[in-house]
Protein backbone atom coordinates (compact mmCIF):
# COMPACT_ATOMS: atom_id res chain seq x y z
CA UNK A 1 0.00 0.00 0.00
CA UNK A 2 1.33 3.60 -0.77
CA UNK A 3 1.98 5.75 2.62
CA UNK A 4 4.11 7.61 4.99
CA UNK A 5 5.17 7.29 8.02
CA UNK A 6 6.77 10.06 10.02
CA UNK A 7 8.03 8.29 13.30
CA UNK A 8 7.92 11.17 16.13
CA UNK A 9 5.40 12.24 17.22
CA UNK A 10 7.33 15.18 18.90
CA UNK A 11 10.45 17.09 18.47
CA UNK A 12 11.77 19.01 20.76
CA UNK A 13 15.14 21.45 19.91
CA UNK A 14 16.67 24.50 21.36
CA UNK A 15 16.92 27.42 18.94
CA UNK A 16 19.92 27.09 16.77
CA UNK A 17 19.95 23.54 16.71
CA UNK A 18 19.77 21.43 13.06
CA UNK A 19 16.43 19.78 12.96
CA UNK A 20 15.52 16.99 11.23
CA UNK A 21 12.17 15.89 10.80
CA UNK A 22 11.67 12.19 9.32
CA UNK A 23 9.61 11.17 6.41
CA UNK A 24 9.41 7.76 4.77
CA UNK A 25 7.36 6.03 2.07
CA UNK A 26 6.34 3.42 0.75
CA UNK A 27 5.60 3.37 -2.86
CA UNK A 28 6.06 1.74 -6.39
CA UNK A 29 7.19 4.45 -9.21
CA UNK A 30 8.59 8.04 -8.81
CA UNK A 31 6.59 9.35 -6.00
CA UNK A 32 5.77 13.26 -5.30
CA UNK A 33 5.94 14.64 -1.74
CA UNK A 34 5.38 17.51 0.15
CA UNK A 35 5.85 19.13 3.13
CA UNK A 36 3.07 20.83 4.74
CA UNK A 37 2.87 23.11 7.89
CA UNK A 38 0.30 24.34 10.70
CA UNK A 39 0.97 26.79 12.82
CA UNK A 40 -0.28 27.72 15.76
CA UNK A 41 -3.74 29.23 15.23
CA UNK A 42 -3.34 29.01 10.91
CA UNK A 43 -4.41 26.73 8.92
CA UNK A 44 -2.38 23.79 7.04
CA UNK A 45 -0.21 25.27 4.20
CA UNK A 46 2.20 23.79 1.89
CA UNK A 47 5.89 24.45 3.12
CA UNK A 48 7.64 22.75 -0.29
CA UNK A 49 7.37 20.27 -2.69
CA UNK A 50 10.29 17.98 -3.50
CA UNK A 51 9.67 18.60 -7.76
CA UNK A 52 10.49 22.25 -6.89
CA UNK A 53 13.80 20.98 -5.35
CA UNK A 54 13.30 24.71 -3.27
CA UNK A 55 14.36 26.14 0.42
CA UNK A 56 11.09 27.35 1.78
CA UNK A 57 12.25 29.53 5.16
CA UNK A 58 15.57 28.17 5.74
CA UNK A 59 14.06 24.23 5.33
CA UNK A 60 15.04 22.07 2.37
CA UNK A 61 13.99 18.30 1.70
CA UNK A 62 15.31 16.16 -0.49
CA UNK A 63 14.19 12.73 -2.05
CA UNK A 64 16.26 9.64 -1.40
CA UNK A 65 14.88 6.60 -3.03
CA UNK A 66 17.77 4.52 -1.62
CA UNK A 67 16.34 5.15 1.81
CA UNK A 68 12.88 5.93 0.39
CA UNK A 69 12.90 8.67 2.79
CA UNK A 70 12.03 12.39 2.09
CA UNK A 71 13.25 14.27 5.21
CA UNK A 72 12.20 17.80 6.30
CA UNK A 73 15.64 19.89 7.33
CA UNK A 74 16.90 23.28 8.84
CA UNK A 75 20.56 23.42 9.48
CA UNK A 76 19.35 26.08 12.52
CA UNK A 77 16.18 26.00 13.84
CA UNK A 78 13.94 29.34 14.86
CA UNK A 79 11.52 29.79 17.58
CA UNK A 80 8.91 30.44 14.92
CA UNK A 81 9.49 26.95 13.41
CA UNK A 82 7.39 25.85 16.12
CA UNK A 83 4.37 24.09 14.38
CA UNK A 84 2.90 20.54 13.40
CA UNK A 85 4.90 19.42 10.18
CA UNK A 86 2.72 16.85 7.23
CA UNK A 87 5.10 15.11 5.11
CA UNK A 88 2.43 14.09 2.54
CA UNK A 89 2.53 12.07 -1.01
CA UNK A 90 0.74 12.40 -4.08
CA UNK A 91 -1.06 8.89 -5.42
CA UNK A 92 -0.82 7.52 -8.66
CA UNK A 93 -3.48 5.03 -8.88
CA UNK A 94 -7.04 5.84 -9.48
CA UNK A 95 -7.92 9.46 -8.24
CA UNK A 96 -4.50 10.57 -7.26
CA UNK A 97 -4.81 12.26 -3.58
CA UNK A 98 -2.70 13.33 -1.06
CA UNK A 99 -2.05 10.87 1.68
CA UNK A 100 -0.58 12.44 4.93
CA UNK A 101 1.35 10.61 7.29
CA UNK A 102 0.35 11.67 11.20
CA UNK A 103 2.26 14.46 11.93
CA UNK A 104 5.59 15.64 13.82
CA UNK A 105 5.21 18.67 16.60
CA UNK A 106 7.93 20.60 16.52
CA UNK A 107 8.79 22.46 19.69
CA UNK A 108 12.03 24.78 19.34
CA UNK A 109 12.87 26.55 22.97
CA UNK A 110 14.66 29.89 23.42
CA UNK B 1 -9.16 38.21 -0.24
CA UNK B 2 -9.34 35.14 -1.86
CA UNK B 3 -9.63 32.05 -0.13
CA UNK B 4 -11.43 28.82 2.00
CA UNK B 5 -14.07 29.74 4.71
CA UNK B 6 -15.33 26.85 7.16
CA UNK B 7 -18.19 27.37 9.28
CA UNK B 8 -19.05 27.71 12.08
CA UNK B 9 -15.37 27.28 14.02
CA UNK B 10 -17.13 25.21 16.88
CA UNK B 11 -20.55 22.99 16.30
CA UNK B 12 -21.72 20.41 19.00
CA UNK B 13 -24.22 17.54 17.62
CA UNK B 14 -26.91 16.00 19.77
CA UNK B 15 -27.68 12.27 19.50
CA UNK B 16 -29.38 11.14 16.57
CA UNK B 17 -28.90 14.66 15.02
CA UNK B 18 -27.35 15.67 11.24
CA UNK B 19 -25.07 18.83 11.36
CA UNK B 20 -24.01 20.68 8.19
CA UNK B 21 -20.45 22.04 7.91
CA UNK B 22 -19.98 24.69 5.61
CA UNK B 23 -17.14 25.21 2.95
CA UNK B 24 -17.06 28.03 0.85
CA UNK B 25 -14.01 29.39 -1.94
CA UNK B 26 -13.52 32.46 -3.93
CA UNK B 27 -10.19 31.27 -5.39
CA UNK B 28 -12.30 29.41 -8.88
CA UNK B 29 -11.29 26.56 -7.71
CA UNK B 30 -12.74 22.86 -9.66
CA UNK B 31 -11.41 20.63 -7.12
CA UNK B 32 -12.58 20.51 -3.28
CA UNK B 33 -12.16 17.54 -0.30
CA UNK B 34 -13.36 17.26 2.96
CA UNK B 35 -10.52 15.66 5.63
CA UNK B 36 -10.92 14.64 9.24
CA UNK B 37 -8.22 15.09 11.73
CA UNK B 38 -7.56 13.25 14.98
CA UNK B 39 -4.93 13.29 17.03
CA UNK B 40 -2.14 11.11 15.95
CA UNK B 41 -3.59 9.94 12.61
CA UNK B 42 -2.67 12.88 10.50
CA UNK B 43 -5.38 13.74 8.04
CA UNK B 44 -8.02 11.34 6.06
CA UNK B 45 -10.23 12.16 3.15
CA UNK B 46 -13.60 11.91 3.68
CA UNK B 47 -14.91 12.93 0.07
CA UNK B 48 -13.72 14.99 -2.38
CA UNK B 49 -15.30 16.82 -6.01
CA UNK B 50 -13.68 16.84 -9.03
CA UNK B 51 -16.43 19.59 -10.32
CA UNK B 52 -19.91 20.74 -10.19
CA UNK B 53 -22.01 18.00 -9.90
CA UNK B 54 -20.02 15.45 -9.16
CA UNK B 55 -18.03 13.95 -5.70
CA UNK B 56 -16.36 10.84 -4.83
CA UNK B 57 -15.53 8.59 -1.95
CA UNK B 58 -12.53 8.74 -0.12
CA UNK B 59 -11.41 6.51 2.40
CA UNK B 60 -13.64 7.36 5.17
CA UNK B 61 -16.81 8.38 3.49
CA UNK B 62 -19.37 6.30 5.74
CA UNK B 63 -21.33 8.31 8.00
CA UNK B 64 -21.04 11.67 6.10
CA UNK B 65 -23.10 13.25 2.84
CA UNK B 66 -21.85 16.25 0.50
CA UNK B 67 -22.86 17.72 -2.53
CA UNK B 68 -22.12 20.49 -5.25
CA UNK B 69 -24.20 22.18 -6.56
CA UNK B 70 -22.47 25.27 -7.17
CA UNK B 71 -18.07 25.66 -7.92
CA UNK B 72 -17.28 27.45 -4.46
CA UNK B 73 -19.56 25.68 -1.85
CA UNK B 74 -19.20 21.89 -0.52
CA UNK B 75 -20.91 21.36 2.26
CA UNK B 76 -20.42 18.51 4.28
CA UNK B 77 -23.09 16.84 6.34
CA UNK B 78 -22.44 15.01 9.22
CA UNK B 79 -25.43 12.50 9.77
CA UNK B 80 -26.40 9.99 12.74
CA UNK B 81 -24.52 7.12 11.06
CA UNK B 82 -21.33 8.59 11.74
CA UNK B 83 -20.49 7.30 15.31
CA UNK B 84 -17.40 8.93 16.17
CA UNK B 85 -18.14 12.16 14.97
CA UNK B 86 -16.03 14.52 17.17
CA UNK B 87 -13.14 15.79 15.20
CA UNK B 88 -11.15 18.37 13.41
CA UNK B 89 -12.49 18.95 10.03
CA UNK B 90 -10.91 20.66 7.30
CA UNK B 91 -11.79 22.00 3.76
CA UNK B 92 -9.52 22.36 0.86
CA UNK B 93 -9.38 22.86 -2.92
CA UNK B 94 -7.30 22.57 -5.74
CA UNK B 95 -7.29 24.10 -9.32
CA UNK B 96 -7.40 20.23 -9.95
CA UNK B 97 -7.08 17.43 -9.08
CA UNK B 98 -3.84 14.92 -8.75
CA UNK B 99 -1.28 17.68 -10.16
CA UNK B 100 1.25 18.20 -8.06
CA UNK B 101 1.83 21.39 -9.49
CA UNK B 102 -1.49 22.59 -8.13
CA UNK B 103 -1.33 22.37 -4.27
CA UNK B 104 -3.77 22.39 -2.12
CA UNK B 105 -5.41 25.30 -0.01
CA UNK B 106 -6.90 25.04 2.92
CA UNK B 107 -9.70 26.61 5.04
CA UNK B 108 -9.31 26.98 8.79
CA UNK B 109 -11.50 23.78 9.81
CA UNK B 110 -14.26 23.27 12.20
CA UNK B 111 -13.95 21.24 15.30
CA UNK B 112 -17.50 18.92 16.01
CA UNK B 113 -17.56 17.85 19.27
CA UNK B 114 -20.69 15.42 20.73
CA UNK B 115 -23.12 17.13 23.54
Amino acid sequence: AQGVTQPEKLLSVFKGAPVELKCNYSYSGSPELFWYVQYSRQRLQLLLRHISRESIKGFTADLNKGETSFHLKKPFAQEEDSAMYYCAHLTNTGFQKLVFGTGTRLLVSP
Amino acid sequence: DGGITQSPKYLFRKEGQNVTLSCEQNLNHDAMYWYRQDPGQGLRLIYYSQIVNDFQKGDIAEGYSVSREKKESFPLTVTSAQKNPTAFYLCASSPRTGLSNQPQHFGDGTRLSIL
